[in-house]
């Protein structure tokens, strides 16, 4: 098992710009989460889905789209990223109580 | 709102020294707690898993306790080494947090163990 993946490791975007962070799990887990990590603020909760064709909005939403069509894939989505979107993103799935961290996706707008 | 703190921020041991780290949330109506390890430039690293209906879990040298009524749980590290360094996050899953969706993490205690 691979476990939880994420692609890219690194990006660095400017003002405006959009992509997609990817994220994957082999472990046939229903719910899969994404969090930001931030100097002196902690891991906060972005979205999370239970299961294909549903998702719902974490603590801080804004900003961010996401889609769960496949049990495999949960891609984070950013419109027109901004400064403030600066941070290290992590992907998470959950068999019962326990969670699966990624390795990160180190993202930086300029 | 759940809130989660961990002290202290930082510490620095010698090796061989056994050592705890604590984690304080404010509001007790959770599903479970969580300890983590996070190294430099890395993910997390899932420890221990406390469901609220318990006490302690034990993992070789790692022992989380958990007092749900006090809102504490601590993280004992026994004959630390230095291969423990790295940061080690407090997480719990509570009943008014998205129904338990949600993990509210603590802001990490970043441990150093010197040879």
């Amino acid at each position: 098992n691979a476990g939880v993946t994420q692609t890219p490791k690194f990006q660095v975007l400017k003002t405006g710009q959009s992509m997609t962070l990817q994220c994957a799990q082999d472990m046939n887990h229903e719910y899969m989460s994404w969090y930001r990590q931030d100097p002196g603020m902690g891991l906060r909760l972005i979205h999370y889905s239970v299961g294909a064709g549903i998702t719902d909005q974490g603590e801080v939403p804004n900003g961010y789209n996401v889609s769960r069509s496949t049990t495999e894939d949960f891609p984070l989505r950013l419109l027109s990223a901004a400064p403030s979107q600066t941070s290290v993103y992590f992907c998470a799935s959950r068999s019962g109580a326990e969670q699966y961290f990624g390795p990160g996706t180190r993202l930086t707008v300029t | 709102k759940q809130e989660v703190t961990q002290i202290p921020a930082a510490l620095s041991v010698p090796e061989g020294e056994n050592l705890v780290l604590n984690c304080s949330f404010t509001d007790s109506a959770i599903y479970n707690l969580q300890w983590f390890r996070q190294d430099p430039g890395k993910g997390l690293t899932s420890l221990l898993l406390i469901q609220s209906s318990q006490r302690e879990q034990t993992s070789g040298r790692l022992n989380a306790s958990l007092d749900k009524s006090s809102g504490r749980s601590t993280l004992y590290i026994a004959a630390s080494q230095p291969g423990d360094s790295a940061t080690y996050l407090c997480a719990v899953s509570s009943m008014n947090n998205n129904a338990g969706n949600m993990l509210t993490f603590g802001g990490g205690t970043r441990l150093m163990v010197k040879p």
